[in-house]
Parts: structure tokens; C-alpha cells; sequence
């Protein structure tokens, strides 16, 4: 059974970059079968999609984030990263990765999620 | 700009039936073909709960139902349980926009 895990810093500076990473067990990115993503949940607030990357190459990212967004795999370490540049305190969240495997069509259908991280943009 | 909109809140006693809607606004409506929807509990990550509009992943029961008509997006939940409140989002997706997500609509189980 597939299982996602994220890591990283829980503070950042403003202006820095957040670096985020989703440990993948039970399963390979190697795989095209699936696609790996991130979604973030501002506190109090409702799920925002970021970006997600496939084997292949196959990319999709939000437009209003994508100018700051960098995702990447990691195929030696199994794990797949999440950059965003110029954070400010608007970029404070809850940041889930996830996956779209058994159920991926053509929309957003990810039905294994990490425990998510919170990330706070601070001085 | 695209968008989908849902009720903030909706509720239901338990046994009954609540809809909750997800309307898309967007100059292309025929992309909207692949809705889905999320049900979270507090402090809990997402949970796949309806995929392209109407099917159902394994393990989900069959008291949730999805369907879609025009630019309306619905989510079903029928003989509601106290285990169902919880925020439901719904999601979609359209090229220029790639995912969307809803605002999220809380649902009560009075």
C-alpha cells in the first residue's frame, strides 16, 4: 500500500524559499502510473491545488503559483520536492503531497494523501 | 477566471439526505468533465470521495453519490451519520486553469 510522508522546515523567512519533500513508500516514482502532487490549506482556509508532476515529464501547476513553483523527483531517494521561491506570510499553510494512481482520469483524483506539514512564513 | 462555488454550510439529521452543489463558472463548461470530491475531517488530511463526476473509490460507501448537470456539480450524501460532518470540497479541472478546488462547504449532522 502506497503511503506518501512530508518533510521539511516548519518556519521560513519571508522573501526565502520553501523546500518541502514526500517521502514515497510501497511503490516506485518511477512508475507512470501515477502522479505526484502538492495542495496546501491555509489555516482556516480551503484547499489550494500547487502543482503536479508525472515520470514522464508531464507537468501541471497552478497559474497563479507557477512563476514561484519548482517540483521535482527524486528517483535514487524515492521522494519528490516541492520549491516555492519569495514566500511571504500569504504562503503560510498546511502542505499536503499526494498521488493520483488507481483513480487517475483526467481531473484531480488523489486518493492517497500525506499527514500534511505546516509551513508558517515568518520573520 | 474559472471558479467553482459551494454553500459554505449545509445540514442534515441523521438519517435524512443532504445535497451539497459545486457550481463551475467558466467560459468553457464541456471541460468540466472530471469532478471530484473531498470530504476532510478536522485536523485530518483529504479523502477521496467521488472521481470523474460520479464513480466511487473502493472502500467508499454507497451512500455518497456524485452527479452533475448543466454547470452544477452535486454531491449526495443519503441515510447521513454522524461520522459524515466533515468539510466537503469539490475540484475540477480545465486547461487553462489545470485543478480548481471549491470554497468548501461545512456539513453538520444535527
Amino acid at each position: 500500500q502506497l503511503q506518501l510522508q512530508e518533510s521539511g522546515p516548519g518556519l521560513v523567512k519571508p522573501s526565502e524559499t520553501l523546500s518541502l519533500t514526500c517521502s514515497v513508500s510501497g511503490g516506485s516514482i518511477s512508475s507512470d502510473t501515477y502522479f505526484w502532487g502538492w495542495v496546501r490549506q491555509p489555516p482556516g482556509k480551503g484547499l489550494e491545488y500547487i502543482a503536479t508532476i508525472r515520470y514522464s515529464g508531464r507537468n501541471y501547476y497552478n497559474p497563479s503559483l507557477r512563476s514561484r513553483v519548482t517540483m521535482s523527483l527524486d528517483t535514487s531517494k524515492n521522494h519528490f520536492s516541492l520549491r516555492l521561491s519569495s514566500v511571504t506570510a500569504a504562503d503560510t499553510a498546511v502542505y499536503y503531497c499526494a498521488t493520483e494512481g488507481r483513480y487517475a482520469s483526467g481531473g484531480f483524483e488523489a486518493d492517497i494523501w500525506g499527514q500534511g506539514t505546516m509551513v508558517t512564513v515568518s520573520s | 477566471q474559472s471558479a467553482l462555488t459551494q454553500p459554505p454550510s449545509a445540514s442534515g439529521s441523521p438519517g435524512q439526505s443532504v445535497t451539497i452543489s459545486c457550481t463551475i463558472t467558466s467560459s468553457d463548461i464541456g471541460a468540466h468533465n472530471y469532478v471530484s470530491w473531498f470530504q476532510q475531517h478536522p485536523g485530518k488530511a483529504p479523502k477521496l470521495m467521488i472521481y470523474d463526476v460520479t464513480e466511487r473509490p473502493s472502500g467508499v460507501p454507497d451512500r455518497f453519490s456524485g452527479s452533475k448537470s448543466g454547470n452544477t456539480a452535486s454531491l449526495t450524501v443519503s441515510g447521513l451519520q454522524t461520522e459524515d460532518e466533515a468539510d466537503y470540497y469539490c475540484s475540477s479541472y480545465e486547461p487553462s486553469s489545470a485543478v480548481l478546488f471549491g470554497g468548501g462547504t461545512k456539513l453538520t449532522v444535527l
